[in-house]
C-alpha cells in the first residue's frame, strides 16, 4: 500500500507570495491533517479536514487555509508568506472514524527569502 | 491547557546501554497514546498506540508502556541505527468540541554513539 505522498518536497519563495502545498493521503484514509514543524516550535497543527469537511483547526492567522477534495486528496495554502512561515510542512492521514493513528508523509521544506 | 511533556530534550547512549524516554500527559479524556520516530528532514514514522493503563508494546529493541499520566519508551541494548527524535502524540478530546486531535510533545534527540 502506497503511503502518504506529498508535493513539491522543497520550495523556496520571497515574501508576500503565496503557496499551495499538496498531500494524497493513504488509500482509504479519509481524514487529513497538517502541521508545521520548526526547531523552535516543534509540531503545530494547522488543521485536519475529513470528508471535505474542515473539522478542527490549530491556532495560525487566516492566511493559513486548505481545502480537501472528494478523493481524500488535499491542499494548504499560505497567502501572503512572512520569514517566519519557514518551517517542513508535515501531512499525516487516518482512517479518520474510530482510528487516530496518523502516517506522515515526507513533508514540504518551504523556505521563504 | 493540554500538555504533553517529553523528557530528556536529549539523550546520549553508547551502543548496548538500555534506558528510558518518558512522556506526561496532562490531556483529560485520553483516546489513545502514540509514539513517533522522526529522522532529521523526514516526516515521523509511526511506531506504536496505547488505549489503556498498563498496556505494553514492543517492536524490536524497542518497548512502550502506557500508565494513567505518563508513557515510557523503553530501548534495550540500541544500536547507532536507533539515533533519531522520538515523538510522542496523544489523542485527547478538545475543549467546547466533540471532536478529538493529537497533541505532539517535543520529542526526545536520542544519540547512539558506537
Amino acid at each position: 500500500k502506497a503511503g502518504v505522498t506529498q508535493t513539491p518536497r522543497y520550495l523556496i519563495k520571497t515574501r508576500g507570495q503565496q503557496v499551495t502545498l499538496s498531500c494524497s493521503p493513504i488509500s482509504g484514509h479519509r481524514s487529513v491533517s497538517w502541521y508545521q514543524q520548526t526547531p523552535g516550535q516543534g509540531l503545530q497543527f494547522l488543521f485536519e479536514y475529513f470528508s471535505e469537511t474542515q473539522r478542527n483547526k490549530g491556532n495560525f492567522p487566516g492566511r493559513f487555509s486548505g481545502r480537501q477534495f472528494s478523493n481524500s486528496r488535499s491542499e494548504m495554502n499560505v497567502s501572503t508568506l512572512e520569514l517566519g512561515d519557514s518551517a517542513l510542512y508535515l501531512c499525516a492521514s487516518s482512517l479518520g472514524l474510530l482510528s487516530y493513528e496518523q502516517y506522515f508523509g515526507p513533508g514540504t521544506r518551504l523556505t521563504v527569502t | 491547557e493540554d500538555q504533553v511533556t517529553q523528557s530528556p530534550e536529549a539523550l546520549r547512549l553508547q551502543e548496548g546501554e538500555s534506558s528510558s524516554l518518558n512522556c506526561s500527559y496532562t490531556v483529560s479524556g485520553l483516546r489513545g497514546l502514540f509514539w513517533y520516530r522522526q529522522d532529521p528532514g523526514k516526516g515521523p514514522e509511526f511506531l506504536f498506540t496505547l488505549y489503556s493503563a498498563g498496556e505494553e508494546k514492543e517492536k524490536e529493541r524497542l518497548k512502550a508502556t502506557l500508565t494513567k499520566k505518563e508513557s515510557f519508551l523503553h530501548i534495550t541494548a540500541p544500536k547507532p541505527e536507533d539515533s533519531a527524535t522520538y515523538l510522542c502524540a496523544v489523542h485527547a478530546w478538545g475543549r467546547g468540541s466533540t471532536l478529538g486531535r493529537l497533541y505532539f510533545g517535543r520529542g526526545t534527540q536520542l544519540t547512539v554513539w558506537p
